[in-house]
């Protein structure tokens, strides 16, 4: 059952433009929302993440937007970099009990100069 | 402060064999999760580990088993291997307090 849905599955952004990343969750019982990032051959990377009393949260470049009625989240990265082509994941985990972090199915960002 | 680790790098095995990988957590870390990542998928949680029991599994089989030090390194065991075992293993370590999970750079496994 996929709990975490992504997209889109590629992406093909200019230097300089802004990257943009959606992702829904079906289970209301989820309250921490993270974005890994991974390069091919390494492992995923913690990059931001969002908890859902907050409809925004911004880093540097990476901005988390969050829809707690809609079940939605996004990750923005302005000012995209070559050195930002990856794959990112967004992925939702809820405390209490054990932690599981369901990842979504990624998408694969690449940035031309 | 170390980062999470994982040996070896890279594992060839035939259908049938068994297989154990290995994760040093980061320090200051106290649980262990696992999971699998098939080839241009998203990470699939396996089960995790807090003060060497199991404390939560996914939907995988009993032939996926593991083990917690008290020094909290872990090893994943997998027997009776498959040709969908094929994937990358990943260790992830956090503390219980927080949902933060670092990732190790993970174990490629090819079953053939």
């Amino acid at each position: 059952q996929q709990q975490v849905k992504q997209s889109p599955q590629s992406l093909i952004v200019q230097k300089g433009g802004i990257s943009i990343i959606n992702c829904a969750y079906e289970n209301t019982a989820f309250d921490y929302f993270p974005w890994y990032q991974q390069f091919p051959g390494k492992g995923p990377a913690l990059l931001i993440a969002i908890r859902p009393d907050v409809s925004e949260k911004k880093e540097g470049r990476f901005t988390i937007s969050f829809n707690k009625s809609a079940k939605q989240f996004s990750l923005h990265i302005m000012d995209s970099q070559p050195g930002d082509s990856a794959t990112y994941f967004c992925a939702a985990g809820r405390k209490g009990g054990y932690q599981k972090v369901t990842f979504g199915t990624g998408t694969k960002l690449q940035v031309i100069p | 402060e170390t980062g999470v680790t994982q040996s070896p790098t890279h594992l060839i095995k035939t259908r049938g064999q068994q297989v154990t990988l290995r994760c040093s957590s980061q320090s200051g870390h106290n649980t262990v999760s696992w999971y699998q990542q098939a080839l241009g998928q998203g990470p699939q949680f396996i089960f995790q580990y807090y003060r060497e029991e199991e404390n939560g599994r996914g939907n995988f089989p009993p032939r996926f088993s593991g083990l917690q030090f008290p020094n909290y390194s872990s090893e994943l065991n997998v027997n009776a291997l498959e040709l969908d075992d094929s994937a990358l293993y990943l260790c992830a370590s956090s503390s219980l307090a927080s949902n933060e999970q670092f990732f190790g750079p993970g174990t490629r496994l090819t079953v053939l």
